[in-house]
């Protein structure tokens, strides 16, 4: 079946670095995949849809500038958290939109929990 | 505003019962919902779906019932196995886009 690779799955960094993480699609092409973070207790909030050769699509409230997407080929998304702080601490999940499309085909990666120090 | 609510955060359920999670929503613009299972530290697994279009939807021990008029659904699960202690997420999604819309999860403990 479909899967959809998260790389790290835990980065621990200092404080005002930056951090890459990587969303992979193994065994199809995802035009469309999407960036959620989990805070404690609450909900997977969706950070940004990722559209492949053009600009990411971000939801209210977060920042483009700190949170860089980019969708470079139909199988790699990256996020990239800039001068990282620690209430960036999170849980980082991607998903992508595999097979016939919509979210029929919805997978997820296995997430990165990133640790700001 | 919180479209999908799962006002629940935990559940305890004896083992070989039956575990019934509750999901509310108030977009009735939503048209497809989906129950996600979550282990610690890992991503979501897609478990079970269902359309706007049906009121039910079983997979095995799983069952999906849909209330469109209450904009309510649950996720049944019969009979209860210790694997299945885990954090269970309803979600949801309109035809307009491929979002996905989370609720916060409930937490299902299964008790040996």
């Amino acid at each position: 079946g479909a899967v959809v690779s998260q790389h790290p799955s835990r980065v621990i960094c200092k404080s005002g670095t930056s951090v890459k993480i990587e969303c992979r699609s193994l065994d199809f092409q995802a035009t469309t995949m999407f960036w959620y973070r989990q805070f404690p207790k609450q909900s997977l909030m969706l950070m940004a849809t990722s559209n492949e050769g053009s600009k990411a699509t971000y939801e209210q409230g977060v920042e483009k500038d700190k949170f860089l997407i980019n969708h470079a080929s139909l199988t790699l998304s990256t996020l990239t958290v800039t001068s990282a702080h620690p209430e960036d601490s999170s849980f980082y999940i991607c998903s992508a939109i595999t097979g016939t499309g919509g979210v029929y085909g919805y997978t997820f990666g296995s997430g990165t929990r990133l640790t700001v120090v | 505003d919180q479209q999908v609510k799962q006002n629940s955060p935990s559940l305890s359920v004896q083992e070989g019962r039956i575990s019934i999670l509750n999901c509310d929503y108030t977009n009735s613009m939503f048209d497809y919902f989906l129950w996600y299972k979550k282990y610690p530290a890992e991503g979501p697994t897609f478990l079970i779906s269902i359309s706007s279009i049906k009121d039910k939807n079983e997979d095995g021990r799983f069952t999906v019932f849909l209330n469109k008029s209450a904009k309510h659904l649950s996720l049944h699960i019969v009979p209860s196995q210790p694997g299945d202690s885990a954090v269970y997420f309803c979600a949801a999604s309109d035809f307009r886009d491929d979002k996905i819309i989370f609720g916060k999860g409930t937490r299902l403990h299964i008790l040996p």
